[in-house]
């Protein structure tokens, strides 16, 4: 079974929009950690937001946001007021037990935003 | 030079050939980690070094052969390798707390003929 589900391999968006990109995760962990990357054309892996198991609130940084519930084990990125930088491939990891542990990634988001 | 870096950026083998990929980070981190990027399929972990010690082996075929001589630098031996092992190979590095992201390097775009 997949540890991360990301529905969505394609999205189109208008530039100015917000939006939400799909993470679901499965672990039996008490403590992980859930991070959003973004990957441009360019190939390097840029680290966006994370969100600790034990954290209460919902992570932001910037126009970051995301949506975690634990309950439904989803951590949904949302971004607000989209930029045409913002296209790019984007992808949820997931790290389980200590904190020296390699991510395991799902298959990514390929976002576009138009104009 | 800041960050992770990787050389080279792109390199083109046979199958008999032996070459090396290096990495370097230059952030004071504990950890690094090798990663693997090809087409369609999710990045998948290699290896994981932890103050110079490896704690992660993923089933990794023994054509690939790590080696960290130091917190800092991070190599991937390469021999007999095949063409579908093709990918993009990725460096990361981030200090031991479950909440520190891990940093990439650029990546080295390796094609086997």
């Amino acid at each position: 079974a997949q540890k991360i589900t990301q529905t969505q391999p394609g999205m189109f968006v208008q530039e100015k929009e917000a939006v939400t990109l799909d993470c679901t995760y499965d672990t039996s962990d008490q403590s992980y950690g859930l991070f959003w990357y973004k990957q441009p054309s360019s190939g390097e892996m840029i680290f966006l937001i994370y969100q600790g198991s034990y954290d209460e609130q919902n992570a932001t940084e910037g126009r970051y946001s995301l949506n975690f519930q634990k309950a439904r084990k989803s951590a949904n990125l949302v971004i607000s007021a989209s930029q045409l930088g913002d296209s790019a491939m984007y992808f949820c990891a997931m790290r389980e037990g200590g904190g020296a542990d390699g991510l395991t990634f799902g298959k990514g988001t390929h976002l576009i935003i138009q104009p | 030079e800041t960050g992770v870096t990787q050389t080279p950026r792109h390199l083109v083998m046979g199958m008999t050939n032996k070459k090396s990929l290096k990495c370097e980070q230059h952030l004071g981190h504990n950890a690094m980690y090798w990663y693997k990027q090809s087409a369609k399929k999710p990045l998948e972990l290699m290896f994981v070094y932890n103050f110079k010690e490896q704690t992660e082996n993923n089933s990794v075929p023994s054509r690939f052969s790590p080696e960290c001589p130091n917190s800092s630098h991070l190599f991937l031996h390469l021999h007999t390798l095949q063409p579908e092992d093709s990918a993009l190979y990725l460096c990361a590095s981030s200090q031991t707390r479950v909440d520190n992201e891990q940093f990439f390097g650029p990546g080295t775009r390796l094609t086997v003929l």
